[in-house]
């Protein structure tokens, strides 16, 4: 199995219900921030990015809210599927994506 | 083919041994990126190249050096293995004004005995 997780916040959510990922940055200079999903046995995949112009970005199923005030973003997952189960990575940078900087990760897993 | 090709993804080697892990990428990006993921320690940079004349020293280059052989091609290699650099390595790609962040390939999974 992977071990990439073994010492990861876990975070427990019925399959249908959402999901709420919280992460906390450390640069107040960084202007530009990414979520990523990572499955067993694979590379970090992009899930959605959000500029620090905005508060809040939606995609399919995801949306990702920025407050910069507390430096924390989250990525919300609605009706989170057994797809979903994986470790979920935040990343922060300034202006374009080069030097990326990223969170531990939080893993999640959707019970049915 | 996937756009970040990774080799190997798994090796065993001993302690004192040199080791290469290539990476190439058909994205067309000029930016690449090596990292080292541990448990509970997230994705941290070890070398990184904006162009093939590029290289950079990320947070934790000690015991690794990288050559960028083409735009294409980006390797990184353990002078002489230890231990503690048994870890998964990730290569990744980015292109000047990417909106979405970096392209990873799958992973080598190191071992160091």
């Amino acid at each position: 199995g992977e071990s990439v997780g073994l010492h990861l916040p876990t975070l427990s959510v019925q399959e249908g219900d959402n999901s709420i990922i919280n992460c906390a940055y450390s640069n107040s200079a960084s202007d530009y921030f990414i979520w990523y999903k990572q499955e067993s046995g694979k590379g970090p995949q992009f899930i959605i990015d959000i500029r620090s112009n905005m508060d809040k970005r939606q995609g399919q199923r995801v949306t990702v809210l920025l407050n910069k005030t507390v430096k924390h973003l989250s990525l919300q997952i609605a009706a989170t599927q057994p797809g979903d189960s994986a470790v979920y990575f935040c990343a922060e940078g300034g202006g374009t994506a080069s030097k990326l900087t990223f969170g531990t990760g939080t893993r999640l897993q959707v019970t049915l | 083919d996937a756009d970040v090709t990774q080799t190997p993804r798994n090796r065993i080697t001993k302690t004192g041994k040199r080791i290469m892990l290539e990476c190439s990428q058909t994205k067309g990006h000029d930016r690449m990126y090596w990292y080292r993921q541990d448990p509970g320690l997230g994705l941290r940079l070890i070398y990184y190249s904006f162009d093939v004349k590029d290289i950079n020293k990320g947070e934790i280059s000690d015991g690794y050096s990288v050559s960028r052989q083409a735009q294409a091609k980006f390797s990184l290699s353990l002078e002489s293995a230890i231990p503690n650099q048994t870890a998964l390595y990730f290569c990744a790609t980015s292109g000047i004004d990417s909106d979405y962040g970096y392209t990873f390939g799958s992973g080598t999974r190191l071992t160091v005995v």
